[in-house]
């Protein structure tokens, strides 16, 4: 069936560097993309999204851009601080219907 | 204001006994999800709710597992002789409409213990 999945389980990054967490969808139709941080014991929080008639859209300190040719979608953080310690998560909806698929996520460990 | 809100936030079971979770959405929105996360896990879809139209229930993993939305709003997500693998955090979601994609906005979650 349709999944989203991610490449890199875990991530280190130090602080104050950028961090890069990738992530590949498989559903050619899926129009909508966000990325979402979960943080210990909380639910998933939404970051940014993107809409698939864009390649990049940046928000603060975070940026995402969508490769709909191969299918792959990131989130960039400038700046990485400790607060951005978390598992993040990829989503993708198909049009019309909103039944969001989820990858498996990517933790993110900022060493201070 | 008021997010999503979840009852109770831990719940420990023997197993056997039947479990309700409840699920507030934010106010006005019309679309509605359950969603199950084991440990170190992602996300598993379980059920979703949009306005009067039929569930999707496509995602429950068992014929014990059973939700309704009463008035469009309150959730209420069942499990019926609880097994030690339906143990998760359940998390519930709501969005504001559908077609028209928007980000969901999710609860804290229960944690189901079962014993």
């Amino acid at each position: 069936g349709e999944s989203v999945g991610l490449h890199l389980p875990t991530l280190s990054v130090q602080e104050g560097d950028n961090s890069i967490i990738n992530c590949a969808y498989s559903n050619s139709a899926s129009d909508y993309f966000i990325w979402y941080k979960q943080e210990s014991g909380k639910g998933p929080q939404f970051i940014i999204d993107i809409r698939s008639n864009m390649d990049k859209r940046q928000g603060q300190r975070v940026t995402v851009l969508l490769n709909k040719t191969v299918k792959h979608l990131s989130l960039q953080i400038a700046a990485t601080q400790p607060g951005d310690s978390a598992v993040y998560f990829c989503a993708e909806h198909s049009g019309g219907y909103q039944k969001v698929t989820f990858g498996t996520g990517t933790k993110l460990q900022v060493i201070p | 204001g008021a997010g999503v809100s979840q009852s109770p936030s831990n719940k420990v079971t023997e197993k056997g006994k039947d479990v309700e979770l409840r699920c507030d959405p934010i106010s006005g929105h019309t679309a509605l999800y359950w969603y199950r996360q084991s440990l170190g896990q992602g996300l598993e879809f379980l059920i979703y709710f949009q306005g009067n139209s039929a569930p999707d229930k496509s995602g429950l993993p068992s014929d014990r597992f059973s939700a309704e939305r009463t008035g469009g709003s309150v959730s209420t997500l069942t499990i019926q002789r609880t097994q030690q693998e339906d143990s998760a955090v359940y998390l519930c979601a709501s969005s504001l409409r559908s077609p028209d994609n928007s980000p969901l906005h999710f609860g804290n979650g229960t944690r189901l213990t079962v014993t």
